[in-house]
């Protein structure tokens, strides 16, 4: 069972809010994986870390979306002005190295723009 | 450009039938095919992975065929069981030493008792 804890569970925004999840990755995990998943079921990629640094992200060019992993903190994942297409699960994961092992999956905060 | 693809996008079976799941990739430099299920209202697991250096990969009831030369792929579930309707999705490490995988667009399997 995967260990990586997310909150809040659910999220609630108007547009043009902030929403802000969190992701405590599985302990001994250095890297960290955030996914959008839609209500198609569809994945997006949007970022990953290694202990703080970026490994590779999407083109965010929208400014919108922003995430970190600070030292001895939770990850986070920001939308600074949500918008209702942003509405999905949001998923985080994390992995003992980056490639080609097995990544666990937490259970999501899902956030819906109203 | 889709990296990974999925079909059928629903399958039905009748319980004791064996379940055939396919996916096909783009690029042959991809080495890392992990397949995910997700039940209803929970988050993706793993539920089992190949390397291109085996042609197969057997764990249990659940089997991934793999044929590198025309970069598809296929899941096998055997014996199928009504606890085994979920959503699969076949994903490829497409983002080297990062690990980024990308996903297919899953398949919805029911098995019916």
């Amino acid at each position: 069972n995967s260990k990586v804890i997310q909150t809040p569970r659910y999220l609630v925004k108007g547009q043009g809010q902030k929403a802000k999840m969190r992701c405590i990755p599985e302990k001994g995990h250095p890297v960290v994986f955030w996914y959008q998943q839609n209500k198609n079921n569809e994945f997006k990629f949007l970022i990953n870390f290694q202990n703080q640094e970026v490994l590779q992200q999407i083109d965010m060019t929208e400014k919108r979306f922003s995430a970190e992993c600070p030292s001895n903190s939770p990850c986070s994942l920001e939308i600074q002005s949500s918008e209702a297409g942003d509405s999905a699960l949001y998923l985080c994961a994390s992995s003992l190295q980056g490639a080609n092992t097995e990544v666990f999956f937490g259970k999501g905060t899902r956030l819906t723009v109203v | 450009q889709q990296q990974v693809r999925q079909s059928p996008q629903s399958l039905t079976v009748w319980e004791g039938e064996t379940a055939i799941l396919n996916c096909s990739y783009e690029d042959s430099t991809f080495d890392y095919f992990p397949w995910y299920w997700q039940f209803p209202r929970e988050s993706p697991a793993l539920l089992i992975a190949i390397r291109p250096v085996s042609n197969k990969k057997e764990d249990g009831r659940f089997t991934i065929f793999f044929n590198k030369r025309e970069k598809k792929l296929s899941l096998h579930i055997t014996d199928s069981q009504p606890g085994d309707s979920a959503t699969y999705f076949c994903a490829v490490n497409t983002g080297g030493l990062s690990g980024k995988l990308t996903f297919g667009e899953g398949t919805q399997v029911t098995v019916i008792s």
